[in-house]
């Protein structure tokens, strides 16, 4: 069965990090893309960054560049989204997110998400 | 950034009745829009790719049609499983960018 799975969320104090994961299996992971979109409580969906099959590439929204660092280790399956200077208006389910096709960079809609890990900052 | 819209935001519908919801974006995207659905607790679910093709496992109640600006969602027959959020996002252009959401709400 193909699925992803969040791990690493909880509260944080605002200007603190924190590093959500997400485990893969039932695909040949390194050949997709794979993305981070939250959920602010109550709120619409919000893309927040991706990175290629490879890794070579990676994308983030303006709302989190310079402070978050998406990347992958092709060998362990896994995804990372490292969080730092976290402010309030980070506060979201966090979900990881499959590209829909193989290409050789990104293709950009989702047909596999994960059940999300909730980040929560506050003092 | 492509700003997509979506109407209406909320849409009453009654079971066994057609629903159409639209989606328009900012600039041309081609076919590059998605529709997702969304249960109150669950992740969203891909419906719809480029525009027209149903996802795996997708009813064929579900069809999604339009090009360059304006997109619908139709479904043709709601079924008490259908009332959810649906969300559409291009992946035209980066930043990746979602509608803000319709609600289908039962009637």
């Amino acid at each position: 069965e193909v699925q992803v799975l969040e791990s690493g969320g909880g509260l944080v104090q605002p200007g603190g990090s924190l590093r959500v994961s997400c485990a893969a299996s039932g695909f040949t992971f390194s050949s997709y893309a794979m993305s981070w979109v939250r959920q602010a409580p109550g709120k619409g969906l919000e893309w927040v960054s991706t990175i290629s099959g490879s890794g070579g590439g990676t994308y983030y929204a303006d709302s989190v560049k310079g402070r978050f660092t998406i990347s992958r280790d092709n060998s362990k399956n896994t995804l990372y989204l490292q969080m730092n200077s976290l402010r309030a208006e980070d506060t979201a389910v966090y979900y990881c997110a499959k590209d829909n096709m193989i290409t050789s960079g990104v293709y950009g809609a989702f047909d596999i998400w994960g059940q999300g890990t909730m980040v929560t900052v506050s003092s | 950034e492509i700003v997509m819209t979506q109407s209406p935001a909320t849409l009453s519908v009654s079971p066994g009745e057609r629903a159409t919801l639209s989606c328009r974006a900012s600039q041309t995207i081609i076919s590059n829009l998605a529709w997702y659905q969304q249960k109150p607790g669950q992740a969203p679910r891909l419906l719809i790719d480029g525009a027209s093709t149903r996802a795996t496992g997708i009813p064929a109640r579900f069809s999604g049609s339009g090009s360059g600006t304006e997109f619908t969602l139709t479904i043709s027959s709601l079924q008490s499983e259908d009332f959810a959020v649906y969300y559409c996002q291009q992946y035209n252009n980066w930043p990746l960018t979602f509608g803000q959401g319709t609600k289908v709400e039962i009637k």
